[in-house]
This record gives structure tokens, C-alpha cells and sequence, in this order.
């Protein structure tokens, strides 16, 4: 039984337009949420996280979104830009224990 | 600085053997877990380890064990080798202490490749 949960396999977006990732999880124990970027033959690199006490976190084009009672997760990239094109994992803590989902592949066209 | 870094890069394996992968962290990183990657699919929780001790384990059977040595760096290993165990192994560190929440922003390495025929 998957907790966390990215149904979306694939996106694609026009470069300097919004890329929405989303991701939703079942398990109302988690309190710590992440996004990571994975490109190639390499491993993921955090890029996120928020707090189940918080709905929302900025860092530059990347914002955060966590709707606790719909228990939804999202990731908005504004503007996306090519070089963001690569899998984006979202991932959740309880317990010490992380629980990743599948992963969306994003493309940026230019 | 240097990443995480992972040996080796490639493993193949008979059904029945043992395998050890090893880890080297961040310098400074405390904390190291390890995850396994099917094709298609999100990393898979195995173990995390702070400060040479066991802080968090995945459901994988007893066949797979870790450690953490002073240096911070690790070593997973898996006995009694089974075909379904063919994956990406991934390694990561974490700077952040433990009950922070920094301590689950990690930081992954490459990755050891392990095919088991």
C-alpha cells in the first residue's frame, strides 16, 4: 500500500510558465515533507521541505504548498526554466523513517 | 567539497552471495542512510544511522545490515543474495542533528548498481 503517492508520471511546460508537481499521501502521521530533483545518473538533491505546522514555503522560483486536510502536497517552479527538466521526487518523514514517491518527470521546453 | 561518495559504481552478483557497499558522507555529515531504487519507482527506506547507531530501519528482511564507523562513513550488507534484490543502492548524508529538521534534508550520492544473476 503506497502512503505517498505522485500520480502524475510525467509533465511537460512551456519554459518561463508555472510547472505544478503534486503529490498525496495517506498516512496523517507524517510532519515533515520534501521535494528532491533528480537528473541523470545522478542521485537526488533536496531542493524543499516544509513543516506539517506550516502550508507553505518559498525559496526563490521554488514554493511549497501542504494542504494537511485535503493531505496533499504541491511544488510550483516559477518561471520554470530548462534546466529544470528532470524527475522530482516528494517525500515524507514519520517515525525517523522517509517514505519517497515515484517521482514526475518534468520537461521544460524552451 | 566533495559529494557523497559511493563504491562501487557497479556490482554483479550469483544468487546466494553476499555483497557490502560502502558510503562515504559529507565531511561533517553525522548521519547516513541508505535507500534501494527499483526501476520506475521512488527510493525505498533501508536503514538510517546517526553518530554510529541505528536510528531508523525500513521493512527489509534481516538478510540486510548496516553500520556506521567513526569516521561517519558505511557499509550495507546483504546475504543470501536473491534476484529481486537487483537495484540502484543509494547512500546519503545529512548535516543536520538529530531532532531537527535538517536532519531529513539529505544529500544523495550516485548510487552503486548491484545486478544479481
Amino acid at each position: 500500500d503506497q502512503q505517498v503517492k505522485q500520480n502524475s508520471p510525467s509533465l511537460s511546460v512551456q519554459e518561463g510558465r508555472i510547472s505544478i508537481l503534486n503529490c498525496d499521501y495517506t498516512n496523517s502521521m507524517f510532519d515533515y515533507f520534501l521535494w528532491y530533483k533528480k537528473y541523470p545518473a545522478e542521485g537526488p538533491t533536496f531542493l524543499i521541505s516544509i513543516s506539517s505546522i506550516k502550508d507553505k514555503n518559498e525559496d526563490g522560483r521554488f514554493t511549497v504548498f501542504l494542504n494537511k486536510s485535503a493531505k496533499h502536497l504541491s511544488l510550483h517552479i516559477v518561471p520554470s526554466q530548462p534546466g529544470d527538466s528532470a524527475v522530482y521526487f516528494c517525500a515524507a518523514i514519520n517515525a525517523g523513517k522517509s517514505t519517497f514517491g515515484d517521482g514526475t518527470t518534468l520537461t521544460v521546453k524552451p | 567539497d566533495a559529494g557523497v561518495t559511493q563504491s562501487p559504481t557497479h556490482l554483479i552478483k550469483t544468487r546466494g552471495q553476499h555483497v557490502t557497499l560502502r558510503c562515504s558522507p559529507i565531511s561533517g555529515h553525522k548521519s547516513v542512510s541508505w535507500y534501494q531504487q527499483v526501476l520506475g519507482q521512488g527510493p525505498q527506506f533501508i536503514f538510517q544511522y546517526y553518530e554510529k547507531e541505528e536510528r531508523g530501519r525500513g521493512n527489509f528482511p534481516d538478510r540486510f545490515s548496516a553500520r556506521q564507523f567513526p569516521n561517519y562513513s558505511s557499509e550495507l550488507n546483504v546475504n543470501a543474495l536473491l534476484l529481486g534484490d537487483s537495484a540502484l543502492y543509494l547512500c546519503a548524508s545529512s548535516s543536520g542533528e538529530l531532532g531537527t529538521s535538517r536532519f531529513y534534508e539529505q544529500y544523495f550520492g550516485p548510487g552503486t548498481r548491484l545486478t544479481v544473476t
